[in-house]
């Protein structure tokens, strides 16, 4: 079985300062794990992805997550946080024939 | 870069009515899916669809919903008597391998169902 924990409904940050947004998930194997990010009114966007290769991942614009197996995490960062950021964040797990497996969701507020 | 098309980007229908939601997945993608988002709630997923057959569904996924490719470029989504608590928004999402293992998934813009 497979699990992923968000583990902040609401994230508020100011513009300019680094964003941390954080994901655990469980899963029996290897997962593949995803952010997508959620504008108002438009659909799922992919952020970035990790299927097993390198554990830090680049993403778009400026976003990037680091894959911790000790700690079974994927948390998300920015190190300088935009206006156009706000958005609603989902980390997503999947593994083999497991269908992809969606967190509650992270609302990111970002102050001028 | 390939998008997701779903169509119409709002419906509202009338309780008990039929409606079809419809995607038009990436071209060269194989692996097909229908999820749901509630407003205020997570993503839950509805149905996955490969080689013209459901692989996987939900609980969600009971008698009143269907799937469909009619015509081996669109992916319907069919509720046949809808209810108040249907009222969600719908995306679709393909992928080029199972599991999204190497460019992940492709969701669409979503359709937003208001059941009155």
């Amino acid at each position: 079985a497979q699990s992923v924990t968000q583990l902040d409904s609401h994230v508020s940050v100011s513009e300019g300062t680094p964003v941390l947004l954080r994901c655990n998930y469980s899963s029996s194997y290897s997962p593949s794990l995803f952010w997508y990010v959620q504008h108002p009114n438009k659909g799922l966007q992919l952020l970035l992805k990790y299927t097993s290769a390198a554990t830090l991942v680049k993403g778009i614009n400026g976003f990037e997550a680091e894959f911790k197996k000790s700690e079974t995490s994927f948390h998300l960062t920015k190190p300088s946080a935009h206006m156009s950021d706000a958005a609603e964040y989902f980390c997503v797990v999947s593994r083999g024939s497991y269908i992809p497996t969606f967190g509650r969701g992270t609302s990111l507020i970002v102050h001028p | 870069e390939p998008e997701v098309t779903q169509t119409p980007s709002h419906q509202v229908t009338q309780m008990g009515q039929e409606v079809i939601l419809r995607c038009v997945p990436i071209s060269n993608h194989l692996y097909f899916y229908w999820y749901r988002q509630i407003l205020g709630q997570k993503v839950e997923f509805l149905v996955s669809f490969y080689n013209n057959e459901i692989s996987e569904k939900s609980e969600i996924f009971d008698d009143q919903f269907s799937v469909e490719r009619p015509d081996g470029s669109n992916f319907t989504l069919k509720i046949r008597s809808t209810k108040l608590e249907d009222s969600a928004m719908y995306f679709c999402a393909s992928s080029e391998s199972r599991a999204g293992a190497n460019y992940g998934y492709t969701f669409g813009s979503g359709t937003r169902l208001t059941v009155v």
